[in-house]
């Protein structure tokens, strides 16, 4: 069973339009939810993150909008540069929880990944 | 501050041989965890230490894995004996504090025949 499911697979956009990459969770232990960007040959680099108790955090060209009722959340690329071409991975993590060493429920759960082509 | 490092990048082995996987994490990194990502499919959370302890090793496929982190430094991911379905990229990932800013590794690329 897939905990966050990501869409769309494959995307391309033309240089100077949005990127849109969407996801979805069940679980609502879900607390934090990063996103990753991963260029061919590299480990996934944390782009960007956002905790539910805010629905939209932005950072330069890259905004994640966070709809907690929905159980979705979405990472926007503004003005996408052909230097955005990646693999982006959306991902979440429980809450640690409780526990003698604060609970061990670090672990992030990963969606398939979404390729992104940007034209020049 | 250097990166985490994975070693071998690649790794080509038949089936029912022995393969080693090495990760360094950040320094100071106390928490390293490993994934696995299939093709096709997603990252997949393999286990998590903190420093030598195994803190979660629930991901872990079967008894043919096993992790250590003798030292709280290193660890080393040992698949006895490889079979095919173990193909795929392996993940280091390590932080300092408790999951938040995980940075991963390269990656070692295993291919079973």
């Amino acid at each position: 069973q897939q905990q966050v499911k990501q869409s769309p697979q494959s995307l391309i956009v033309q240089k100077g339009g949005i990127s849109i990459i969407n996801c979805a969770y069940e679980n609502t232990a879900f607390d934090y939810f990063p996103w990753y960007q991963q260029f061919p040959g590299k480990g996934p680099a944390l782009l960007i993150a956002i905790r539910p108790d805010v629905s939209e955090k932005k950072e330069g060209r890259f905004t994640i909008s966070f709809n907690k009722s929905a159980k979705q959340f979405s990472l926007h690329i503004m003005d996408s540069q052909p230097g955005d071409s990646a693999t982006y991975f959306c991902a979440a993590r429980r809450h640690p929880g409780g526990g003698r060493s604060g609970g061990s429920n670090y672990k992030l759960t990963f969606g398939k990944g979404t390729l992104l082509t940007v034209n020049p | 501050e250097a990166g985490v490092t994975q070693f071998p990048s690649h790794s080509v082995i038949e089936k029912g041989q022995t393969v080693t996987l090495r990760c360094d994490p950040i320094s100071g990194h106390d928490n390293l965890y490993w994934y696995r990502r299939v093709m096709g499919k997603e990252i997949k959370f393999l286990l998590h230490f903190v420093k030598e302890s195994k803190q979660d090793e629930s991901g872990m496929p079967n008894n043919r894995f096993l992790a250590e982190r003798t030292g709280g430094t290193y660890s080393t991911l040992k698949v006895q004996p490889a079979e095919l379905e173990d193909s795929g990229v392996y993940f280091c990932a390590s932080s300092r504090n408790r999951g938040l800013g995980q940075f991963f590794g390269p990656g070692t690329r295993l291919t079973v025949l």
